[in-house]
């Protein structure tokens, strides 16, 4: 069975610091990662994948498939960057249905 | 519209009432998911739709719970005889199809059974 764990429940965070999201998976094939973010008020969204290997809004985040995490992480956090984070994984055998984590609530203090 | 819809955004009802919440999926996607949030939780996954074939209804917590999509557009998520443990936040979302997809989201519908 596949499943996804966010140790954090809350993080807060000094504007200017860095910060980082934690997530580990469990999946016995090769997962695909992603990360949504739900601002206050908004829906869920999509902030980045693995396999796009981006940077959105200066976050980044990358599968490590040894430890099996795809942690999140910005150099330096905004205030716009309080939100509700929550890391997902989609299989890779024709099921499209993503498995979330139990999010992470990040408050950047001013 | 440019997004998913959900209606109604909120809905009250009375333990053993039924309910019906609807989604709008964006315009040509094909498919349509269902997800369940409750307090505190991430969304868990309910149903998946590919245009109006239900391919995986694996996590529909009991046979109370029921959805559909007749014309692989507009979709209805039924539940009967409604629990205080059915009070969450209903999620669908909807995607392309197809793996590498984004799957877009709807805002919610929050039930809560009194």
């Amino acid at each position: 069975a596949q499943r996804v764990t966010q140790p954090e429940k809350l993080l807060s965070v000094f504007k200017g610091a860095p910060v980082e999201l934690k997530c580990n998976y469990s999946y016995s094939g090769s997962p695909e990662l992603f990360w949504y973010v739900q601002y206050s008020r908004q829906r869920l969204q999509l902030l980045l994948r693995h396999i796009s290997r981006e940077s959105i809004k200066g976050f980044t985040a990358d599968l490590n498939k040894g430890e099996t995490s795809f942690h999140l992480k910005k150099p330096f956090a905004q205030e716009e960057d309080s939100a509700m984070y929550y890391c997902a994984l989609h299989s890779n055998f024709g099921n499209e249905k993503l498995t979330f984590g139990t999010g992470t609530r990040l408050t950047i203090i001013p | 519209g440019a997004g998913v819809s959900q209606s109604p955004r909120y809905k009250v009802a009375k333990r053993g009432q039924d309910v019906a919440l609807r989604c709008d999926p964006i315009s040509g996607h094909v498919s349509l998911f269902w997800y369940q949030q409750a307090l505190g939780q991430g969304p868990e996954f309910l149903t998946y739709f590919q245009n109006e074939a239900q391919l995986d209804k694996s996590g529909l917590p009991s046979d109370r719970f029921f959805a559909e999509r007749p014309e692989g557009s507009v979709s209805t998520l039924k539940i009967q005889r409604t629990q205080q443990e059915d009070s969450a936040v209903y999620l669908c979302a909807s995607s392309l199809g197809g793996s590498h997809t984004e799957a877009f989201f709807g805002q919610g519908t929050r039930l809560t059974v009194v």
